[in-house]
């Protein structure tokens, strides 16, 4: 069993849909979920982290963790076109070792 | 400020060749550092991380090593490259107490 699982997609939506992106994982001992974008031929950006249960919001981005469940979401609302890209979750622990990333969903969102 | 660097941006190999791909990092002392491989349309597989200079851990069996000479360098290496090696090819590092990681531009390493 993978530590984190998450659906390749590709995922399309119109202009202005909200998008769910989702991600489960085994390891409890993992306390920073982070969410990161990518756009093809370059390195990950950050878009957002959280290190407890509950809801993150940043402008139109919501990052929610659910522990008991090991399961985290990251919510797009009124997507735009220049959102599409491949958005990653990635957990580690809070002191060194491991920083394992999901499969990437690919999110294609049309004009 | 912290920058990572990582060399070259483009790499095409023969099969059985030598690899060596470097990364450095500015700004930070003690980093976590990792190695990573993206294959296209893939996530990203960890292949080696390290909490201090000569502390390697592996995580993926290939033909493939990385040491840590200094503080602030990360180098992915191979004796003798296999078509399979072929990928894209992210350092990183990260610092305890903090959640964000900090990306190198990439090598896109082609086997031939």
């Amino acid at each position: 069993q993978k530590e984190v699982e998450q659906d390749p997609g590709p995922l399309s939506v119109p202009e202005g849909a909200i998008v769910s992106l989702n991600c489960t994982y085994s390891n409890s001992a993992f306390q920073y979920f982070m969410w990161y974008r990518q756009y093809s031929r370059k390195g990950p950006e950050l878009l957002m982290y959280t290190y407890s249960s509950g809801n993150k919001e940043d402008g139109r981005f919501t990052a929610q963790v659910d522990k008991s469940s090991k399961y985290i979401s990251l919510f797009i609302r009124d997507s735009q076109p220049s959102d599409s890209a491949t958005y990653l979750c990635a957990m580690r622990k809070w002191e060194g070792g491991k920083l394992i990333f999901g499969q990437g969903t690919e999110l294609s969102v049309k004009p | 400020s912290q920058t990572i660097h990582q060399w070259p941006a483009t790499l095409v190999q023969p099969v059985g060749s030598p690899l060596s791909l470097e990364c450095t990092v500015e700004g930070t002392s003690n980093p976590n550092l990792y190695w990573y491989r993206q294959a296209a349309g893939r996530g990203l597989q960890l292949l080696f991380y390290s909490v201090g200079i000569g502390q390697i851990s592996s995580e993926v069996p290939q033909n493939l090593s990385a040491s840590r000479p200094q503080d602030r360098q990360f180098i992915l290496s191979s004796k003798k490259l296999l078509l399979s090696d072929s990928g894209f090819y992210l350092c990183a590092w990260t610092r305890d107490g903090s959640a964000e990681a900090f990306f190198g531009q990439g090598t896109r390493l082609t086997v031939v």
